[in-house]
């Protein structure tokens, strides 16, 4: 079945450092594939997607790109901040809707940024 | 707009006993998510609601988990008898049928079972 794995965390990094918070996953066909974040007492946001290969999401300063030879999506950010402090969640959807639009969601990578 | 509105926030209750969930999904999404969150895990897929039918049920313990959405709106999670290996957060979502970029979730419901 569809899996989903993510870099154990936590990843602990200064201010104004360089993210990556490695993803891979293993499915039939081509998924959508999305990063959710979770804040402290809140749910998941959706932060950013990418529906196909070579397609590149961002958001807030965050980026992924959907890499199909690697079956990878790593999300990246160049410069964290202190609020960038969350639980990131990758998650992928299988191709043409199906299983439902179930997302299938990694373990998580908590991240802390240090003032 | 509002978001998927969940409640309770937290429930701490003893083994053996009742618990329910509640879920008011974003106005004119049809499709409805339960999701299991174990600590320190992604969220896992608990049962899909299409409208007010149970489409995809199977990782549902149906032994002691049941889930209605009477008339295709809000719906309930009910755990009976809670167990300790209960204790997670659960996770309501919505989405419109065939939503390709992703759904709102709610806040979640923290539960411990002692």
């Amino acid at each position: 079945g569809d899996s989903v794995t993510q870099m154990e965390g936590p990843v602990t990094l200064s201010e104004e450092a360089f993210l990556t918070i490695n993803c891979t996953y293993t499915a039939t066909g081509y998924p959508s594939l999305f990063w959710y974040v979770q804040y402290p007492g809140e749910g998941l946001q959706l932060l950013l997607k990418a529906t196909k290969a070579d397609d590149k999401g961002s958001n807030k300063g965050f980026e992924a790109t959907y890499r199909k030879e690697t079956t990878s999506f790593h999300l990246e950010k160049g410069s964290v901040q202190v609020s960038d402090s969350a639980v990131y969640f990758c998650a992928l959807r299988a191709p043409n809707n199906n299983a439902g639009n179930m997302l299938t969601f990694g373990g998580g990578t908590r991240l802390m940024v240090k003032p | 707009e509002a978001g998927v509105v969940q409640s309770p926030r937290y429930k701490i209750i003893e083994k053996k006993q009742p618990v329910a969930f509640w879920c008011n999904p974003i106005s004119g999404h049809n499709t409805l998510y339960w999701y299991r969150q174990n600590l320190g895990q992604g969220p896992e897929l608990l049962i899909r609601y299409e409208n007010e039918e149970a489409v995809d049920d199977s990782q549902l313990p149906k032994d002691r988990f049941s889930a209605e959405r009477l008339k295709g709106v809000d719906s309930t999670l009910k755990i009976q008898p809670a167990e300790l290996g209960d204790s997670a957060v659960y996770l309501c979502a919505s989405s419109y049928p065939g939503e390709a970029y992703g759904y709102t979730f709610g806040s979640g419901t923290r539960l411990t079972v002692v």
